[in-house]
């Protein structure tokens, strides 16, 4: 089946700074991606939708200026955390979809702001 | 937008019994209802899918059964093994955007 890989797989950082995170898919292409967002033991939140060639689409809710997207190729997709604090600690996950199948996952990314 | 329900919040079986996980969703034009298994610390993986010109689908020991006209839709596990002891959630997908919005999950747990 299709790969999307997500790197890195864990990260720690200090209250401040910024963390990129990056989801590529690995044999298709993708226009679009999608971030998640999952607290401990909570569901899914899709945070944005990330559009190869365009500006992302975010959720209601969701700083776009606090969660930097781009998708400046058909295989990846980066998602900064810019001047991340402890709340922002959580596990985010990346998806695809190729053309006309279902979405496929990254591993995950597990971010801890200290 | 979509909203998705999911019951129960925990399973616990015995092995080789069988499991039934339950979703609802709002918007009748969602037309595609994947089912992700999610083991600690991974992303969600898919084990079946079906769409909304089914009414049932199964793979091997996994079966999803779909009512469009209640809006629900069902997972169904047998002869379950502990190996199967995980998160699962269900998901609805609408539009043409392929957006998906997830159930709240389930934690199954298979005993011996």
């Amino acid at each position: 089946g299709a790969v999307v890989s997500q790197h890195p797989s864990w990260v720690i950082c200090k209250s401040g700074t910024s963390v990129k995170i990056e989801c590529r898919s690995l044999d298709f292409q993708a226009t679009t991606m999608f971030w998640y967002r999952q607290f401990p033991k909570q569901s899914l939140m899709l945070m944005a939708t990330s559009n190869e060639g365009s500006k992302a689409t975010y959720e209601q809710g969701v700083e776009k200026d606090k969660f930097l997207i781009n998708h400046a190729s058909l295989t990846l997709s980066t998602l900064t955390v810019t001047s991340a604090h402890p709340e922002d600690s959580s596990f985010y996950i990346c998806s695809a979809n190729r053309a006309g199948t279902e979405a496929f996952f990254g591993q995950g990314t597990r971010l801890t702001v200290v | 937008g979509e909203n998705v329900e999911q019951h129960p919040s925990t399973l616990s079986v015995q092995e080789g019994d069988s499991a039934v996980i339950k979703c609802t969703y709002s918007d009748s034009a969602s037309n595609y209802f994947p089912w992700y298994k999610q083991e600690l610390g991974k992303g969600p993986q898919l084990i079946i899918d079906i769409r909304s010109n089914v009414g049932e689908k199964k793979d091997q020991r996994i079966a999803v059964t779909l009512n469009k006209t209640a809006k629900h839709f069902s997972l169904h596990i047998t002869e379950t093994q502990p190996e199967d002891s995980a998160v699962y959630f269900c998901a609805a997908e609408s539009g043409t955007a392929s957006k998906l919005t997830f159930g709240t999950g389930t934690r199954l747990q298979v005993t011996l």
